[in-house]
């Protein structure tokens, strides 16, 4: 079965530290890959994806995030995290086998300290 | 433009009534999706409306659970009969859905308690 898996579910940094979020997928096809992110009391939103060409993609508020289809992996980076960056972020995948619903990871909560 | 609308926000139920929650999908979307979130748990696939064609029933997770989309646009979550389990965050997203790699636009959630 199709799965992702998040590694960190909490994590806590103070401001200008730098934030890598893991994810990795079980699927053997062809993938389109997502991180969606939720800030308190909001809808969740698209941060970035991927679907072909470079693997490394960048998405909104400096985030980026790099497909190593070999490791499975689409780990979400920021060089410098503010605290306006406290949210839940969720690492999605829909598979080419897929009607079009996602498979979502467990998702992280980031806490930034100022 | 209106993004994804989602109605009640919040509703609270006695165990064993029955509950209907509400999308109304961006127009013009032609995707409709629903998920769930439980506490401490990720977003989970329920159904999936693409145009005219068949849904994608799959993520259910029983029969007690069904879901309608009346004229390609609005549609109905109905959890029958619901369990405490049921409690949770329910999700409904919209794309143009001619691609897979359209981005999934959500609403802001109905919270579900059942006492």
């Amino acid at each position: 079965a199709q799965s992702v898996s998040q590694h960190n579910h909490h994590v806590i940094l103070s401001e200008a530290a730098s934030l890598e979020l893991g994810c990795n997928y079980s699927y053997g096809g062809t993938v389109n890959l997502f991180w969606y992110v939720q800030y308190p009391g909001q809808h969740l939103q698209l941060l970035l994806k991927y679907f072909s060409g470079d693997p490394l993609v960048k998405g909104i508020k400096g985030f980026e995030a790099e497909f190593i289809k070999s490791k499975f992996s689409f780990n979400l980076r920021k060089p410098s995290v503010q605290w306006s960056d406290t949210a839940e972020y969720f690492c999605a995948v829909h598979g080419s086998s897929n009607t079009g619903k996602l498979i979502f990871g467990q998702g992280t909560t980031l806490q930034v300290k100022p | 433009g209106a993004g994804v609308s989602q109605s009640p926000s919040n509703k609270v139920t006695e165990k064993g009534k029955d509950v209907e929650l509400r999308c109304d999908p961006i127009s013009g979307h032609t995707a409709l999706y629903w998920y769930r979130q439980s506490l401490g748990q990720g977003l989970e696939f329920l159904i999936y409306f693409q145009g005219n064609s068949a849904p994608d029933k799959s993520g259910l997770p029983s029969d007690r659970f069904s879901a309608e989309r009346t004229g390609g646009s609005v549609s109905t979550l109905t959890i029958q009969r619901t369990q405490q389990e049921d409690s949770a965050v329910y999700l409904c997203a919209s794309n143009p859905g001619t691609a897979s790699y359209n981005e999934q636009f959500f609403g802001p959630g109905t919270r579900l308690t059942v006492l």
